[in-house]
Formats: structure tokens, C-alpha cells, sequence
């Protein structure tokens, strides 16, 4: 069956240093992967998606998601933090049991303090 | 465009009560689904469409009925209400029906207790 793991419920950074928040898949073809955040009592924001091509994809507020399909993550990067960083982030992938479907990780909560 | 909007934003029921969420939006979208949101376990499909008139069953989909009859409105409806349906509810739209390449739009949400 498909799933995405985000195995850190929060992840804290101090502003100014790189962030990484881990996503790790089981696909049995290959992935669609993608990146969403979530801002306080807001819906779903997309962030990044990786389907083909280069293994490192850029996207939204300055982050970027590294593919490494030996290791099965996705994970999503940013070399610096910012305070308005603070929010859910989900990894996500596509459902190939049902193309109309998508899968989502439980969320990590990144924590950015001053 | 208004994008993907949902009403209401809060809504409060007793246990047995019915009522529809309701979700428009405004991009001309093919796909439109709802998920619901609780603590710890992500985002979870409960009814999708492909369209207007095509509907299907997503992960956890008991206790939920929806229709699409028209490509701009996908209403979601609980039949009788339960405290295991308290979650915050999101929908979402995506132009691709099948969902495969391109990301999905998703509403302000909206936070339902049952008590």
C-alpha cells in the first residue's frame, strides 16, 4: 500500500539556520510527491511537487525538497529560517491504487523561534 | 477568483442531527474532494468527484453522502451526527480530475463539534 512517514511531530529551529523537515514514502511505481503547509486556522497551501526530472525541486516561500529514491525521502529543505516559517507542514503522495487519491503524512509542526 | 470557499466556518450539533457543509468554488475545477483533519493522523478523503455527477467513496466515507451537480458545488452532508464526526472538514479542488499532476486548492476549513 502507499504511505508518506513524517517521523518528527515538531521540529525546532532557530532563525536564521537551516531547516529540515523528513518525509519518507513506500510507492510501488513511481512517485508523485508533494509538499503542503498549513498556516493557523487556515486550509492547505501547496507548496512543492516532485514528478519527474531533477532530484532537487523548488517551490514556494523559498523552500526546496530533495528526492532520493535509494532512501525513499523527500525530504523538504530551506537554508534559512524565518519566524513566519511557523506552521504544518505535510508531505503527501499520489495513490497509484487510485489516481484520484492522494495520501497524506500525519504533519510536523515546525517551530521557528527568534 | 475566491478560490475554494467553505460555509460555515464553526458549526456545533447534538448527536442525531443532520446537516450539509457546503463548498464552492470559482476555478472551473474537475476535481473536487473533502477531507477531514484530526490531531495526529493527517488528512483523511472522505468523498471525491471527477466531475459533475461522478462521485466516489475515499478512505473513511460512513456517515457522509455528497452529490455534484453542478462542476462549481460539492456539498458535503452528515445523515446523523455523531461525536466521532468532530474534526475541522477541508475541500478541496484540483483542474486535473485525475489528480495526478497538479496540486489541489483547498478551503479555509470548517471546524465541527458534536456533542
Amino acid at each position: 500500500a502507499q504511505s508518506v512517514a513524517q517521523p518528527e511531530d515538531q521540529v525546532n529551529v532557530a532563525e536564521g539556520n537551516p531547516l529540515t523537515v523528513k518525509c519518507t514514502y513506500s510507492v510501488s511505481g513511481n512517485p508523485y510527491l508533494f509538499w503542503y503547509v498549513q498556516y493557523p486556522n487556515r486550509g492547505l497551501q501547496f507548496l512543492l511537487k516532485y514528478i519527474t526530472g531533477d532530484n532537487l525541486v523548488k517551490g514556494s516561500y523559498g523552500f526546496e525538497a530533495e528526492f532520493n529514491k535509494s532512501q525513499t525521502s523527500f525530504h523538504l529543505k530551506k537554508p534559512s529560517a524565518l519566524v513566519s516559517d511557523s506552521a504544518l507542514y505535510f508531505c503527501a503522495v499520489r495513490d497509484y491504487s487510485s489516481a484520484s487519491k492522494i495520501i497524506f503524512g500525519s504533519g510536523t509542526r515546525l517551530s521557528i523561534r527568534p | 477568483n475566491a478560490g475554494v470557499t467553505q460555509t460555515p466556518k464553526f458549526q456545533v450539533l447534538k448527536t442525531g442531527q443532520s446537516m450539509t457543509l457546503q463548498c464552492a468554488q470559482d476555478m472551473n475545477h474537475e476535481y473536487m474532494s473533502w477531507y477531514r483533519q484530526d490531531p495526529g493522523m493527517g488528512l483523511r478523503l472522505i468523498h471525491y468527484s471527477v466531475g459533475a455527477g461522478i462521485t466516489d467513496q475515499g478512505e473513511v466515507p460512513n456517515g457522509y453522502n455528497v452529490s455534484r451537480s453542478t462542476t462549481e458545488d460539492f456539498p458535503l452532508r452528515l445523515l446523523s451526527a455523531a461525536p466521532s464526526q468532530t474534526s475541522v472538514y477541508f475541500c478541496a479542488s484540483s483542474p486535473d480530475p485525475k489528480r495526478r499532476l497538479y496540486e489541489q486548492y483547498f478551503g479555509p476549513g470548517t471546524r465541527l463539534t458534536v456533542t
